[in-house]
C-alpha cells in the first residue's frame, strides 16, 4: 500500500525557516517524482515544485524560487521541502503528493503558521 | 503559466441531482487535466486522470470529457458523500496549475 506521512504542524517565527518531511512506503522511491503543493485558508492549490526521488532532480515554480528547497533521502524514501524568510503570507497546510502526470497519492498534509 | 478557469463557484444541489462544472485552460493542454475532490479537512483525491479516465475505485458516476482548452466534469446521480470542493488540474506543462474549485454544498 502507499503512503506518504508527512511531519506534523510547525509554528515558526516570521523570518525563521522550516523544513517539511513526507516518508514514503509501499512503492520504489527512485522511481518517482514527488510534487509538493501549498493551500492556504479556503483557497486555491498551488504547484510549488517537485523533485525526481532517483538523482534529486528539481523544477520548481518561479513563483517559489528561493522560498522552498526541495531534496530527498533515498537511504529512507523521504523528501523534504524547506522554506527559508517565511513570512505570513506562508502559512498555509503543505502537501506532497506522488506524480507521474497526475497526483495519485496524496500526504496528509503539514500546517505551517507563522506568528511571532 | 496556464490559467484555469474552473466554473461555477459554487453550486446548491440535492441528493439525486446530475451535476455539471466546467474548466476552461488559457491554452492548449491536450487531454492532460485531471479532476479531484477535496473534503474538508482532507487531501484532494484524484478521481479523473487525463480527462476521461476514471482512478482505480471511483464509482461510475464521476466522469469526465473535454480536449484541448474545454473540459467538463459530471457527476450523474448527486450523493451525499459527494459533497466537496472539485479542483481541475493541468498537467500539461510546468508549473502544474489548479482551477479555483467549484464547491457542491446542500440545497
Amino acid at each position: 500500500e502507499v503512503q506518504l506521512q508527512q511531519s506534523g504542524a510547525e509554528l515558526v517565527k516570521p523570518g525563521a525557516s522550516v523544513k517539511l518531511s513526507c516518508k514514503t512506503s509501499g512503492y520504489t522511491f527512485s522511481n518517482y517524482y514527488m510534487s509538493w503543493l501549498k493551500q492556504m485558508p479556503g483557497q486555491n492549490i498551488e504547484w510549488i515544485g517537485n523533485i525526481y526521488g532517483g538523482n534529486g532532480g528539481t523544477g520548481y515554480n518561479q513563483k517559489f524560487k528561493g522560498k522552498a528547497t526541495l531534496t530527498v533521502d533515498k537511504s529512507s524514501s523521504t523528501a523534504y521541502m524547506d522554506l527559508s524568510s517565511l513570512t505570513s503570507e506562508d502559512s498555509a497546510v503543505y502537501f506532497c503528493a506522488r506524480q507521474r502526470g497526475s497526483l495519485a497519492y496524496w500526504g496528509q498534509g503539514t500546517l505551517v503558521t507563522v506568528s511571532s | 503559466d496556464i490559467v484555469m478557469t474552473q466554473s461555477p463557484t459554487s453550486m446548491s444541489i440535492s441528493v439525486g441531482d446530475r451535476v455539471t462544472m466546467n474548466c476552461k485552460a488559457s491554452q492548449n493542454v491536450g487531454s492532460n487535466v485531471d479532476w479531484y475532490q477535496q473534503k474538508t479537512g482532507q487531501s484532494p483525491k484524484l478521481l479523473i486522470y487525463k480527462a476521461s479516465n476514471r482512478y482505480t475505485g471511483v464509482p461510475d458516476r464521476f466522469t469526465g470529457s473535454g480536449s484541448g482548452t474545454d473540459f467538463t466534469f459530471t457527476i450523474s446521480n448527486m450523493q451525499a458523500e459527494d459533497l466537496a470542493v472539485y479542483y481541475c488540474m493541468q498537467s500539461n506543462s510546468y508549473p502544474y496549475t489548479f482551477g479555483a474549485g467549484t464547491k457542491l454544498e446542500l440545497k
